[in-house]
C-alpha cells in the first residue's frame, strides 16, 4: 500500500516556540492532504484541508494563522505550529491521497509537548 | 456525512471472533461504510470498505444488510495485537479527497 512518512515522530518545545512538522507521501503523488489533530483517549479531529498548489481550507475552530500549512509540492505537506502553548500538546496525524485513491494513507503521527 | 454509533469499548480473548457492530441510520444512498484501526500512538490504517452485502479480505469481513442501517466488522481469531481502536465512518462519496470524519470509535481489548 501508499506510504505517508511524518517527521519528527516527536518534539519537545518551549512555549512560545514554533514547530515545523513534516508529511510526505513516499510512493504516491498526493494531491490532497489532510491534518488531525487527537487528543489523549479521544477521536482524531479534521484541522484542515489542503491541496497541492492551494490554500488550506480550515476547520471551524482552527485559527490558520497559527497553525500555518504548506502544500508546495506533490509529495510534501507542512503544518507549522506557531507561538505554541502547552495547550497545543497534542497527537498530529497527516493523511494523503492521490488524484485516483480510493482512500486516505495515514502517516504515523507526530507528538508534540509544549512545556 | 451520515452519524454512526458504536461500542464504546469490547473485551475478547485470544482466538475468538470478534463482531463489531456500527449504527447509521441516516447513511444515504452513495455512502460506503469504512473501517480504520487505531493503534496507541499511530496513524490509523485502513480495514476494509463496502457497500452492500458482504465484503472480506485477508484481514477482515464488513457484513452489511439490505437495508444499510448498520454494519458489522468482523475479525476471525483475534490475538493481543489485534487490540486496537476499531473507527466505523460512512461518507458521501467516501473518496480519497474526502474528509474522514472520526467518531468515538470502540477500544478492543484482547486479553490471553
Amino acid at each position: 500500500g501508499a506510504v505517508v512518512s511524518q517527521h519528527p515522530s516527536r518534539v519537545i518545545c518551549k512555549s512560545g516556540t514554533s514547530v515545523k512538522i513534516e508529511c510526505r507521501s513516499l510512493d504516491f503523488q498526493a494531491t490532497t492532504m489532510f491534518w488531525y489533530r487527537q487528543f489523549p483517549k479521544q477521536s482524531l479531529m479534521l484541522m484542515a484541508t489542503s491541496n497541492e498548489g492551494s490554500k488550506a481550507t480550515y476547520e471551524q475552530g482552527v485559527e490558520k494563522d497559527k497553525f500555518l500549512i504548506n502544500h508546495a509540492s506533490l509529495t510534501l505537506s507542512t503544518l507549522t505550529v506557531t507561538s505554541a502553548h502547552p495547550e497545543d500538546s497534542s497527537f498530529y496525524i497527516c493523511s494523503a491521497s492521490g488524484a485516483y485513491q480510493e482512500t486516505q494513507y495515514f502517516g504515523p503521527g507526530t507528538r508534540l509537548l509544549v512545556l | 456525512l451520515a452519524k454512526t454509533t458504536q461500542p464504546i469499548s469490547m473485551d475478547s480473548y485470544e482466538g475468538q471472533e470478534v463482531n463489531i457492530t456500527c449504527s447509521h441510520n441516516n447513511i444515504a444512498t452513495n455512502d460506503y461504510i469504512t473501517w480504520y484501526q487505531q493503534f496507541p500512538s499511530q496513524g490509523p490504517r485502513f480495514i476494509i470498505q463496502g457497500y452492500k452485502t458482504k465484503v472480506t479480505n485477508e484481514v477482515a469481513s464488513l457484513f452489511i444488510p439490505a437495508d444499510r442501517k448498520s454494519s458489522t466488522l468482523s475479525l476471525p481469531r483475534v490475538s493481543l495485537s489485534d487490540t486496537a481502536v476499531y473507527y466505523c465512518l460512512v461518507g458521501v462519496p467516501l473518496s480519497g479527497n474526502t474528509p474522514l470524519v472520526f467518531g468515538k470509535g470502540t477500544r478492543l481489548s484482547v486479553i490471553a
